[in-house]
């Protein structure tokens, strides 16, 4: 498995502002990505992080919106911009890792946003 | 479009009892499955995972059975323990090439004493 740090872990932010998440793997690792559990759903993917490249965004997920950084194998943030109380949610940094049975993604413990 | 169905929002089983979770999928793409353990204000912990080359994966007091034919998983608990109540939450992806999880929307186990 791998240790998976984010920060931070809770914040309440002005509707308008921007907050930048952190997330810090004790391993290099190839792929991260980036969920959204808003209140009472599931688990959305906002996006892919590939270190040397642009990351991959779902469908409903905009670059302008999500900036995302991978400067080296072990690092990577989110940007959650021009927020709006829609944007309250749990957001989480995961990796892939290899398993015999095949690539298992871990997650970090989360960090829990409130727009006012 | 949910491709990932967790028919069951809520589950209640006795302590020592068998908890089974039910998860049904539609994309027949999908080939990998997980299962993850979510507690409040805390992110998704791995369970147990099996590919679609078998039936059954066992780890413990956890056993995830796959039905490729009616794309349906579940998760057995045996014995269940009150540690256990926590949201579940299925998953799944192409084993090939795309690591993207698909998630469920979870059902909340909890485990009566």
């Amino acid at each position: 498995s791998a240790v998976i740090s984010q920060k931070p872990s809770r914040d309440i932010c002005q509707r308008g502002t921007s907050l930048t998440i952190q997330c810090q793997v004790d391993s290099q690792v190839t792929m991260m990505f980036w969920y959204r559990q808003q209140p009472g759903q599931s688990l959305t993917l906002i996006a892919t992080a590939n270190q040397g490249s642009e990351a991959t965004y779902e469908s409903g997920f905009v670059i302008d919106k999500f900036p995302i950084s991978r400067p080296n194998l072990t690092f990577s943030t989110l940007t959650v911009s021009n927020m709006s109380p829609e944007d309250s949610s749990i957001y989480l940094c995961s990796v892939s890792l290899d398993s015999s049975a095949g690539n298992t993604i871990y997650f970090g413990e989360g960090s829990w946003l409130t727009v006012v | 479009d949910q491709q990932v169905k967790q028919n069951s929002p809520s589950l209640s089983v006795q302590e020592g009892r068998i908890s089974i979770l039910n998860c049904d999928y539609t994309n027949s793409m999908f080939d990998y499955f997980l299962w993850y353990k979510k507690y409040p204000a805390e992110g998704p912990t791995f369970l147990i995972s099996i590919s679609s080359i078998k039936d059954k994966n066992e780890d413990g007091r956890f056993t995830v059975f796959l039905n490729k034919s009616a794309k349906h998983l579940s998760l057995h608990i045996v014995p269940s323990q009150p540690g256990d109540s926590a949201v579940y939450f299925c998953a799944a992806s192409a084993i090939f090439g795309n690591e993207k999880l698909t998630f469920g929307t979870g059902t909340r186990l909890t485990i009566i004493p």
